[in-house]
């Protein structure tokens, strides 16, 4: 069992859609990072949290450090919201270094 | 915001050649940077961290002689593919961070190394 798991792996929507992407954590942990990786690869640190919501713009985080949980819900989504999504955590005794879900691939269609 | 650069973003090599990647932070001061390296259709799998003058860190599994690490200075490490093979071929990733926990990271475009 993978220590970071998201769901759905897969996703894909039309224009205008709310939607929501899971990550699970086994592990303690002192922060969550939700990152975008575009098709050319570069990859854009969208939150990072320690509890409660962030939001930014269309995007917002939610983390419930009780259960281990956390979700990315993109309102009005746009084919331009088309990438991976990728949760990472970074545990309590790990330093700064990441452990990574497996991503979300995320297609929204016109 | 705090930009990463790397170099070069693409590299053929041929087998047996090493291939030096750099990583830079072009507006902080990055004290811990991290090299990661992804294959098609898979996550980020970390290979080393290091903190600028000092050894690198290298994650279980990654051979220190074949990825050497240099982080020289606070805006600039090295990740060099000693004697490279096309088992090596990947995405090279790096990220930088003014360390400590619960710090940003901060991305490179990566470099897609080809070796033939």
């Amino acid at each position: 069992k993978n220590e970071v798991e998201q769901s759905p792996q897969n996703l894909t929507a039309q224009e205008g859609e709310f939607i929501t992407i899971n990550c699970s954590y086994s592990v303690g942990i002192s922060a969550l990072h939700w990152l975008q990786q575009h098709p050319g690869g570069g990859i854009v640190s969208l939150f990072m949290l320690s509890s409660g919501k962030k939001k930014h713009g269309r995007l917002i985080a939610t983390i419930n450090i009780q259960e281990k949980h956390s979700s990315l819900h993109i309102t009005a989504s746009h084919p331009r919201d088309s990438a991976v999504y990728i949760c990472a955590v970074e545990g309590e005794t790990s330093g700064s270094r990441l452990t990574f879900g497996e991503g979300t691939q995320l297609t929204v269609n016109p | 915001g705090a930009v990463v650069s790397q170099h070069p973003s693409r590299v053929i090599c041929k087998s047996g050649t090493s291939v030096k990647i750099e990583c830079r932070s072009l507006d902080f001061q990055a004290t811990t940077m991290f090299w990661y390296r992804q294959f098609p259709k898979q996550s980020l799998m970390l290979m080393a961290t290091s903190n600028e003058g000092s050894k690198a860190t290298y994650e279980q599994g990654v051979e220190k002689d074949k990825f050497l690490i240099n982080h020289a200075s606070l805006t600039l490490s090295t990740l060099t593919v000693t004697s490279a093979h096309p088992e090596d071929s990947s995405f090279y990733i790096c990220s930088a961070s003014r360390g400590g926990h619960f710090t940003e990271q901060y991305f490179g475009p990566g470099t897609r190394l080809t070796v033939t």
